[in-house]
């Protein structure tokens, strides 16, 4: 079965500095995507980041991109100029790239940023 | 256009009792699944619909069930309530079986008592 694991429960980061929290998972599978969410306190999860693993290029969304390492089965995400309101819990999820296939998520990063 | 909708927003139910959850998805999107969420446990996957159609379903008890209707708006149904079943559920929409980005409702979070 696949499986994500995030080993970072909690994190902080100062106000306009770069953050990386990290992300590894497993699974015999060679097509598959891998996400970031966030979650704020309003709940309602928020597609931060999606790689698809076919392709060796790193995602980038304006002040976020990953490190893809397919052989390391890593998959880390950097928040660069962090802003206020990129305090939340932010989970890394995986999903085989088959018709119905569920994501399967990490237990979650809570990030804190200080002002 | 409108988000994926949940209703209601909280609940709280007493042990034993049995409650309905509603989802509606995104217009023009026919998949909807469901996740639950504790602090123990993480995300789990509870079960995806689409065309009105069970597609997979997570390692849950027979206690939870769900379905969708013809308009893609989908109910999840807990029976027999226990205290363990306190949690966020979140529903989360998109437009074809597999569509690799999923979007989410604001869930409900359903306290039993």
């Amino acid at each position: 079965a696949q499986t994500v694991t995030q080993s970072q429960p909690e994190m902080s980061v100062q106000e306009a500095e770069t953050v990386t929290l990290s992300c590894t998972y497993d699974t015999s599978e060679s097509d598959y995507y891998l996400f970031w969410y966030k979650q704020p306190p309003s709940r309602q999860m928020i597609l931060v980041i999606r790689q698809e693993a076919y392709k060796q290029q790193n995602a980038t969304e304006n002040r976020f991109s990953v490190n893809f390492q397919k052989a390391a089965k890593s998959f880390s995400l950097k928040i660069s100029d962090s802003q206020l309101g990129d305090a939340a819990m932010y989970f890394c999820a995986y999903r085989f790239n088959s018709g119905n296939t569920p994501l399967v998520f990490g237990k979650g990063t809570r990030l804190s940023v200080i002002a | 256009k409108a988000g994926v909708t949940q209703t209601p927003r909280y609940l709280i139910k007493t042990r034993g009792q049995q409650v309905t959850l509603s989802c509606s998805p995104i217009s023009g999107h026919r998949s909807v699944s469901w996740y639950q969420q504790t602090p123990g446990q993480g995300l789990q996957f509870l079960f995806e619909y689409f065309s009105e159609t069970q597609r997979n379903k997570g390692n849950f008890p027979g206690r939870f069930s769900g379905r969708q209707f013809s308009n893609s708006r989908s109910e999840m149904n807990v029976s027999t309530l226990e205290l363990g079943d306190s949690a966020l559920y979140l529903c989360a929409s998109s437009f074809g079986q597999g569509d690799t980005e999923a979007f989410f409702g604001q869930g409900t979070r359903l306290t039993v008592v």
